[in-house]
């Protein structure tokens, strides 16, 4: 059964730092991994998509990487600013399945 | 280009009741997906529909139903309503395949008393 960490829970640092949010998925088998933003109270916004072929994605301060043989990804967020605070999911498409697996997010909050 | 809507935004309803959550999926877009999302919690699969037939279903008990129409829209429906059902329903829709991106809608929040 497919599992998806992410670590920490939460996150507090201060305006204009460079971060890295952390995900790791139990098995290796997947289409693709897919990280996605989401405000409070509201539905999830896709940040990036990765391809199980590929290495990274990245989209503007953005940069995500996958490394399936060691089922980990990360979510590297350039000079930080206050409208970045929000929970950040990573999600996985295990092979042969119609769905996303999600990690419990990682809640960020950028402190002006 | 149209994004994913779903209504209503929220709803509260009483233990034993029925209801029905609806989803519009982008266009271009013929697949769609329903996820529970609990307070705190990562969301859940519940299941997915592919050109109106369902495609996969998550370890959701038989009184969560749905439908997908010729425009693939869809609906959930949950019978025998319990009060672990509150949660947050999104829906997501794709082109299709698996290895193509999931768009989400807003959610439709449902309170159960």
């Amino acid at each position: 059964k497919q599992e998806v960490t992410q670590i920490p829970a939460a996150l507090s640092v201060p305006e204009g730092e460079n971060l890295v949010l952390n995900c790791s998925f139990t098995d290796s088998a997947i289409y693709n991994l897919q990280w996605f933003r989401q405000d409070p109270g509201k539905g999830l916004t896709s940040l990036l998509l990765i391809q199980s072929s590929q290495r990274e994605q990245t989209s503007g301060r953005l940069n995500a990487s996958l490394d399936k043989s060691s089922g980990r990804s990360t979510l590297y967020i350039a000079a930080s600013q206050p409208g970045d605070s929000a929970t950040y999911l990573c999600a996985v498409t295990p092979n042969g399945a119609q769905k996303l697996v999600f990690g419990q997010g990682t809640r960020l909050t950028i402190n002006p | 280009e149209t994004g994913v809507t779903q209504s209503p935004t929220h709803l509260i309803k009483t233990r034993g009741q029925q209801v029905t959550l609806r989803c519009s999926s982008q266009s271009g877009h013929n697949t769609v997906s329903w996820y529970q999302q609990a307070l705190g919690q990562g969301p859940q699969f519940i299941f997915q529909y592919y050109r109106e037939e369902e495609n996969g279903r998550g370890n959701f008990p038989p009184r969560f139903s749905g439908l997908q129409f010729p425009n693939y829209s869809s609906e959930l429906n949950v019978n025998a309503l319990e009060l672990d059902d509150s949660a947050l329903y999104l829906c997501a829709s794709s082109r299709g395949s698996l290895t193509y991106e999931q768009y989400f809608g807003p959610g439709t929040r449902l309170t159960v008393t």
